[in-house]
């Protein structure tokens, strides 16, 4: 069965800076893709950007991009320019079987 | 176009009431899902219907039922509330053949 880690359960970052949010995973699957979700202080869940493991090049969403390592089995979320708006818990998850495998999450506070 | 919808937003349950929490989906997906989200946990899967007609238990399905009434809604009951289903819950809509899951607002349940 797969499984993902997230091991920040927090961090910090100063606003306009780059921060990355690691996330690793298990899985015996040969093909697999990992999503990032963000959640606010509202509480919804936003998806923010996916990628799947036959992709050839890392997956960018504006300010957001995932750097995929297989090797190491790492799918971490870089975001650049951070905002005060980044300010939210941030969630890594895998596709099992159409259902969602989620991380224990990491929360990110962006600092002025 | 509304996506994912929820009612109510918010529910306080004596122990042992019952009650139905409605999920509605106007993207014609066939498959929907019933998380929970516990603090400082990820969502866990407590339900899902790949399509009209069938539901398949998730993670962590006692102590609730679930009915996809037709391929729009999927509603998640409670037949005897425990103060352990103190949760949020979120309905989650996919597109078949995709990965992405969309989310609706949540349901924040206290039971007393």
């Amino acid at each position: 069965a797969q499984k993902i880690t997230q091991t920040q359960p927090g961090m910090f970052v100063q606003e306009k800076e780059a921060v990355t949010l690691d996330c690793t995973y298990d899985t015996s699957d040969p093909s697999y893709g990992l999503f990032w979700y963000k959640q606010p202080s509202s509480g919804e869940m936003i998806f923010l950007i996916y990628q799947g493991s036959y992709d050839q090049q890392n997956a960018t969403e504006g300010r957001y991009s995932l750097n995929f390592q297989k090797a190491r089995k790492s799918a971490n979320l870089v975001i650049s320019a951070s905002q005060l708006g980044d300010s939210a818990m941030y969630f890594c998850a895998m596709p099992q079987g159409g259902k969602l495998i989620f991380g224990q999450g990491t929360e990110l506070s962006v600092k002025p | 176009n509304a996506g994912v919808t929820q009612t109510p937003k918010f529910q306080v349950l004596k122990t042992g009431q019952s009650m139905t929490l409605q999920c509605a989906q106007d993207m014609n997906h066939n498959s929907m899902y019933w998380y929970r989200q516990d603090p400082g946990m990820g969502l866990r899967l407590i339900y899902y219907s790949a399509s009209e007609g069938t539901t398949d238990k998730g993670e962590v399905p006692n102590g609730y039922n679930v009915s996809r009434l037709n391929k729009r809604e999927f509603s998640l009951r409670l037949e005897s509330a425990a103060p352990s289903q103190t949760s949020v819950y979120f309905c989650a809509s996919r597109e078949t053949g995709m990965e992405t899951q969309y989310f609706g607002p949540g349901t924040r349940l206290l039971v007393l």
